[in-house]
């Protein structure tokens, strides 16, 4: 079974850093595109930003709002996907999911449950 | 940056069919994707590529995309199907969403 199951949210202070995890099974992670997506309480979705695989580069593009402050990266070694986010604004409140990306606009297939971040003073 | 724009709410009838927009400048050259979200629960995929359906998703689901506006219709609605629902496509490698539409069926 194709799993996702994100980790690390928690209560941050504003200016301060987190990193979340996601782990990944059930697929070969290594060849997949993975994606950070995010949902403030009660709002839509918007897309944080993504990885490719280590084939195509381990290119990595972000979302205007949190260029510069996030950054994403993978081990493939553990399955796992990361996003460090820096510099915590109160607007970086949201639930985090981590995404399967299918390249050819075969969209983000299968999500995770998410994790939780509250940036608070 | 480039905004697709999704109509707030849309409101049906039981076994009827339910018409959800996305508009987005020339967004028929670009694909959409569709998603469903129900309270509490992380999105679902329902439409890929314009108008092709996971598998899993029923055959009720079907997406539409040209011009500047692409479409997902829900044929037979039913009380399950209420939700949110998010197009997404495309634009110089970065994803985009539209606002969200919330369905009720009543």
């Amino acid at each position: 079974e194709v799993q996702l199951v994100e980790s690390g949210g928690g209560l941050v202070k504003p200016g301060g850093s987190l990193r979340l995890s996601c782990a990944a099974s059930g697929f070969t992670f290594s060849n997949t595109w993975m994606t950070w997506v995010r949902q403030a309480p009660g709002k839509g979705l918007e897309w944080v930003g993504r990885i490719k695989t280590k084939t195509d580069g381990e290119t990595t593009d972000y979302a205007a709002p949190v260029k510069g402050r996030f950054t994403i990266s993978r081990d493939d070694s553990e399955k796992t996907l990361y996003l460090q986010i820096n510099s915590l604004k109160t607007e970086d409140a949201a639930m985090y999911y981590c995404t399967i990306e299918r390249s050819g606009g075969r969209g983000l297939d299968v999500w995770g449950q998410g994790t939780s971040v509250t940036v608070s003073s | 940056s480039y905004d697709l724009t999704q109509p707030p709410s849309v409101s049906v009838s039981p076994g009827l069919t339910a018409t959800i927009t996305c508009s987005g400048n020339k967004l028929g050259d670009k694909y959409a994707c569709w998603y469903q979200q129900k309270p509490g629960q992380s999105p679902v995929l329902v439409i890929y590529q314009d108008n092709k359906r996971p598998s899993g998703i029923p055959e009720r689901f079907s997406g539409s995309n040209s011009g500047n506006t692409a479409t997902l219709t829900i044929s037979g609605t039913q009380a399950v199907d209420e939700a949110d629902y998010y197009c997404q496509a495309w634009d110089s490698n970065t994803a985009v969403f539209g606002g969200g539409t919330k369905l009720t069926v009543l």
